[in-house]
């Protein structure tokens, strides 16, 4: 089963606008991660924001935030004022058996299938 | 300043022939992963290391093989057995408990 899902292949945005990258999770493991990265043409992978499953509050880091809804099982990322620069793949990356912020849970994240964003002047 | 380095960029392989690709890292970071990108899709988990001399298979383990004889080197070896290689490498690295992890910016890598 997909444990990651984005539904957007391609998203577009006026500069200077909000735009929101959709992504859906399934896990029946109450302690998670969830994770927002962006990759240029580059191909690095750039850190956004994340998100733990018993923080109060949504993750915000800049121009980024996360819109947690637990019942729903969605993790969606919101760009404000976007820039040209933020044109990119991003994706959306769960990690199972995360503890609170902190714990001692490794790397294996479980990667969506990515959106690209594209930002027009 | 401290990152993580891999090598080569591009790689070419060649029918029934073992490439390694490098990754090392000046972070200082205990743990170090070994992801696969094909093209449009996400990212999946071929091998980690947790500490120096342990590693453990990821979800996509066959056709590859790691060693990690220093905490800042996590070299993978594309095996023959690997039938198809071509795809995007990243190397990332992380500090144990520590939710971010690091990328390296990744090789291609080809069959000739």
């Amino acid at each position: 089963a997909q444990k990651i899902t984005q539904t957007q292949p391609g998203m577009f945005v006026q500069e200077k606008e909000a735009v929101t990258l959709d992504c859906t999770y399934d896990t029946s493991d109450p302690s998670y991660g969830l994770f927002w990265y962006k990759q240029p043409s580059s191909g690095e992978m750039i850190f956004l924001i994340y998100q733990g499953s018993y923080d109060q509050q949504n993750a915000t880091e800049g121009r980024y935030s996360l819109n947690f809804q637990k019942a729903r099982k969605s993790a969606n990322l919101v760009i404000s004022a976007s820039q040209l620069g933020d044109s990119a793949m991003y994706f959306c990356a769960m990690r199972e058996g995360d503890g609170n912020a902190g714990g001692t849970s490794y790397g294996k994240l479980t990667f969506g299938q990515g959106t690209i964003l594209t930002v027009h002047p | 300043d401290g990152g993580i380095t891999q090598s080569p960029k591009y790689l070419f392989r060649k029918e029934g022939q073992n490439v390694t690709l490098s990754c090392e890292q000046n972070l200082n970071h205990d743990a170090m992963y070994w992801y696969r990108q094909d093209p449009g899709q996400g990212l999946r988990l071929i091998y980690y290391s947790q500490i120096v001399n342990d590693f453990q298979k990821g979800d996509i383990a066959e056709g590859y093989s790691v060693s990690r004889e220093k905490k800042e080197s996590f070299p993978l070896t594309v095996t023959s057995a690997q039938k198809n290689p071509t795809a995007f490498y990243l190397c990332a690295s992380s500090i144990t408990g520590i939710q971010k992890l690091f990328f390296g910016s990744g090789t291609q890598l080809s069959v000739l």
